[in-house]
Parts: structure tokens; sequence; C-alpha cells
């Protein structure tokens, strides 16, 4: 069964202390993996989509990694307005285009 | 300005009571999908559309109907809505990629819904 597992579920940091979110996926055949920020009472935000092991991609101080079996979120140096849920999703390369999320890793970032 | 539109935003119903929430998309996506958003289960996708009069089902489509007739508007419908479908929900909208790649989605500000 394809399935999207994240950790922490909740991190603290403060201010300028770099960190790592981890996403975790079993699918039979990845099509992409996506990366989006969610702030409270708000729809996700795109960040990122990674396709192949080995891809990385940057934005700011994010930094997303993929290998065969997860994905890293590298947080470096966090602000303040850095302070979301970070979701990750998969979407298969069987049987349709179905997408499949994680429960999210809440960051607060204190100044 | 390229936006995911949803009506209502917050809705309190009564069980068995049919509703609709409306999502439309004004950037011709192809893709168009609904999640519910659960604390502690993340997002679920209950129904997703390929394109006009095209649609599966998600993991979750159990009490819920979508339709596709035109391609900037899918909308969800709760025929007799439970007290377990009061949830967030989302819907989402993206271009279609050629295999093997695909494309982000943009989301809508979500509808609040609680069924007493």
């Amino acid at each position: 069964e394809d399935q999207v597992t994240q950790s922490p579920e909740a991190l603290r940091l403060q201010e300028g202390e770099s960190s790592s979110l981890n996403c975790s996926y079993t699918v039979s055949g990845l099509r992409g993996l996506f990366w989006y920020r969610q702030d409270p009472g708000k729809g996700p935000e795109f960040l990122f989509t990674l396709y192949s092991a080995g891809e990385e991609k940057e934005k700011e101080r994010l930094k997303a990694t993929l290998t065969k079996k997860e994905s890293f979120l590298h947080i470096t140096a966090p602000k303040p307005e850095d302070s979301a849920t970070y979701l990750c999703a998969v979407q298969a390369d069987t049987g349709g285009f179905k997408t499949i999320f994680g429960a999210g890793t809440r960051l607060f970032v204190k100044a | 300005e390229a936006q995911v539109t949803q009506n209502p935003r917050y809705l309190i119903t009564v069980t068995g009571k049919k509703l609709t929430v409306t999502c439309s998309q004004n950037m011709n996506h192809e893709y168009m999908s609904w999640y519910r958003q659960d604390p502690g289960l993340g997002l679920r996708q209950i129904y997703y559309s390929m394109n006009v009069e095209v649609t599966d089902k998600g993991d979750v489509p159990e009490g819920y109907k979508v339709s596709r007739k035109e391609k900037r508007n899918f909308p969800l419908i709760l025929e007799s809505p439970s007290p377990n479908q009061t949830s967030l929900y989302f819907c989402a909208s993206s271009l279609s990629s050629p295999t093997p790649y695909s494309s982000e989605q943009y989301f809508g500000p979500g509808t609040r819904l609680t069924v007493t």
C-alpha cells in the first residue's frame, strides 16, 4: 500500500538553528514528490517537486533532497516567519493519479 | 489573478441534508481534486478529475460525489451528510504533465464543514 510518513510531528527551533524534516515514502513507482507549506487557516502552498533519487532543489533557506525511500527538507538558519506546517506528498506511477499526503510537520521558530 | 475559489468557506448543517461545495479555477488546469483535512491524519484525497467527464476515486470517496461538466468547475456533493464528514475541505488544481512527470497543485482557501 502506498504510504507517506513524516517526522517529527512537531519541531521547535531557535532562530538560526538549522534542522531537517523527514518524509519517508512507500510507493510502487514514483511520479513525483512534493513539498508544501501550510499556514494556519490557509490552503497548502507549493514549495518543491522532486522526481528522481539524487535530485536537490533550493529556495531561500529551504533545500529539498530525495533518495529512493525518503526526502528531507533542510532548513538553514530559520526565521520566525518560517513557522508553518510542512507537508510532503507523492504521486504514484500506478493505476491513476492519486496524491498521497503525509500528516505534516509543524515547525515553530522562536526569535 | 490565478486562483482556486471555494464556496462556501464555512458551513454548518444537519445530518442528512444534501449540500454542495463549489470549486472553480481560472488557470485552465486539466487536473482537479478534493481533499479533506483532519487533525493527525493530514490531507486525504476524496476524488480527482483528469479532465471534463473524467473522474476517479481517491482514498476516502465514501459518502461523496463529484462531477466535472466544465473544465473550470469541480463541485463536491454530500447527498446525506453525517457527523463523521465534519472536516476542513480543500479543492486543488494543476496542469496535467506527460508521464512520468506530475505537476504541483494549487489549493483553494478551504471550506470548514460541520455536520450536527
